[in-house]
């Protein structure tokens, strides 16, 4: 069965540090792996697309990571700011990218 | 360039009536997909389509729920006979034809039904 396993369930940061929020995937055969942000109350916001020949990729201060070996991602979010504070998605794609498996999410908290 | 968009933004029911939700894709957008997330979990996907087809319905409810992209005019997702476990969040996303993973997503719908 095509799953995706998000960890850790939730996070609390203090504002400036270093996080990294994990991702494992069964799904295949593989398309592609996406991380979204989601604000509270609004739509997910797109952050880093991958495909399988990509093992990293960058959005500011964002960098998501692959490893379609042991199918596993992360998205590691440097100098943590409040605004930071929203849940993380990963979404795995198979057949060619039509269909989709969304992750529970990461809900991140940073304080002030 | 506007984003996608949802309406209404919030919509209240009472048991038994329907509700209709509206999704409009981006300009150029010719794939939509819906859905639905409850409170304190992750989204689930229910429906993909493009004018005039559906291409993919595994995660629509078999009862009650329909959905539709009409030649001219917005994407409709209908609850027919709502009950309070539709309450949710549903969300629109929608993509450009050959590029299906580059999806946008709208604000949302937030359904309550009393």
């Amino acid at each position: 069965k095509n799953q995706v396993e998000q960890s850790p369930q939730s996070l609390i940061i203090l504002e400036g540090k270093n996080c990294t929020l994990q991702c494992n995937y069964t799904v295949s055969p593989f398309s592609n792996l996406r991380w979204y942000k989601q604000d509270t109350g609004r739509g997910p916001v797109s952050l880093t697309i991958m495909t399988f020949s990509e093992n990293t990729k960058s959005n500011g201060r964002y960098t998501a990571t692959l490893d379609a070996d042991t199918k596993q991602s992360s998205l590691h979010i440097t100098a943590s700011q409040l605004s930071d504070s929203a849940s993380y998605i990963c979404v795995v794609s198979d057949n060619y990218g039509q269909n989709f498996v969304f992750g529970p999410g990461t809900r991140l908290s940073v304080l002030p | 360039n506007a984003g996608v968009m949802q309406n209404p933004r919030h919509l209240v029911r009472r048991r038994g009536q329907e509700a209709r939700l509206r999704c409009s894709p981006m300009k150029g957008h010719s794939h939509v997909y819906w859905y639905r997330q409850l409170p304190e979990e992750g989204l689930k996907f229910m429906v993909y389509l493009q004018k005039e087809n559906i291409i993919d319905e595994s995660g629509m409810p078999k009862e009650r729920f329909s959905a539709e992209f009409p030649k001219e005019g917005p994407s409709i997702l209908r609850i027919q006979q709502v009950v309070r476990g539709d309450s949710a969040a549903y969300f629109c996303a929608s993509s450009p034809a050959g590029a299906t993973y580059e999806q946008y997503f709208g604000p949302g719908t937030r359904l309550t039904v009393t």
